[in-house]
C-alpha cells in the first residue's frame, strides 16, 4: 500500500520566518517519484518539485529547499524567509515510476498561513 | 507552453441534474487522469485513460462515467448529482511510462445546490 503523511495540519508563521513542512511516505515500490504541490486560495495545483527515488540530493530553488531522506522515508520542504504570498495548502504526493497505473497518492496537505 | 485545459472553470448544477466536465491534455500526452478534491480534502484519484482505454479506476461513483476520445481529450460525466459531489475536479495528463509531464489543469469547481 502507498501512503503519504503530512502530520502538520496547519502552520502559522510570521513573515520572514523559516518554516519546514514535513512529509513521510510509505511504499513498497523501489522506484518512485515524490512531488510537492502548492494550492493557493485560487484552487489550482501548482507544481513545485519532482524527486526521483534514486536521487537523494537535496535541492534548493530560491527560497525553497527540499530534504529527501530515503532512510527515513521523508521528503521535507523548507521555505526560507517566508512571505505572505506563500500562504497556501501544500501537498506532498507519491507516484510509482514503474507500474502501469501511475496515479498520485496525495498527503492530506498542510495549510500554511504567513502573517504580515 | 501548452497546458492541460479544463472546461468549464465553474459549474453550478441542481441536485439530480447531469454535468459534463471536459479535459484537453497537453499535446502528445496519451494518458489522462481525473481527480476529485472535496472541501478541505486532498485530491482523490477517480479514473485514468491510456490510449482511449480505461487504465485504472479509483473511488469513482457508479453515477460517474468518463471516456477518452480519439483526439485524446476526455470527458467526465456525472449524473444524478448529489450535494456531496460539490468539489474541485482536476484533470492531469502525462506520457505513459514517464514520470515527467504529469501536469494538472486548473480544475473545474462544481457546486451542486
Amino acid at each position: 500500500a502507498q501512503k503519504v503523511t503530512q502530520a502538520q495540519t496547519e502552520i502559522s508563521v510570521v513573515e520572514k520566518e523559516d518554516v519546514t513542512l514535513d512529509c513521510v511516505y510509505e511504499t513498497r515500490d523501489t522506484t518512485y517519484y515524490l512531488f510537492w504541490y502548492k494550492q493557493p486560495p485560487s484552487g489550482e495545483l501548482v507544481f513545485l518539485i519532482r524527486r526521483n527515488s534514486f536521487d537523494e540530493q537535496n535541492e534548493i530553488s530560491g527560497r525553497y529547499s527540499w530534504n529527501f531522506q530515503k532512510s527515513t522515508s521523508s521528503f521535507n520542504f523548507t521555505i526560507t524567509a517566508s512571505q505572505v504570498v506563500d500562504s497556501a495548502v501544500y501537498f506532498c504526493a507519491l507516484r510509482p515510476q514503474m507500474s502501469f497505473d501511475q496515479n498520485f497518492v496525495f498527503g492530506p496537505g498542510t495549510r500554511l498561513s504567513v502573517l504580515p | 507552453a501548452a497546458g492541460v485545459i479544463q472546461s468549464p472553470r465553474h459549474l453550478i448544477k441542481e441536485k439530480r441534474e447531469t454535468a459534463t466536465l471536459k479535459c484537453y491534455p497537453i499535446p502528445r500526452h496519451d494518458t489522462v487522469y481525473w481527480y476529485q478534491q472535496g472541501p478541505g480534502q486532498d485530491p482523490q484519484f477517480l479514473i485514468s485513460f491510456y490510449e482511449k482505454m480505461q487504465s485504472d479506476k479509483g473511488s469513482i461513483p457508479d453515477r460517474f462515467s468518463a471516456q477518452q476520445f480519439s483526439d485524446y481529450h476526455s470527458e467526465l460525466n456525472m449524473s444524478s448529482l448529489e450535494l456531496g459531489d460539490s468539489a474541485l475536479y482536476f484533470c492531469a495528463s502525462s506520457i505513459q511510462g514517464s514520470g515527467y509531464g504529469y501536469t494538472f489543469g486548473s480544475g473545474t469547481r462544481l457546486t451542486v445546490v
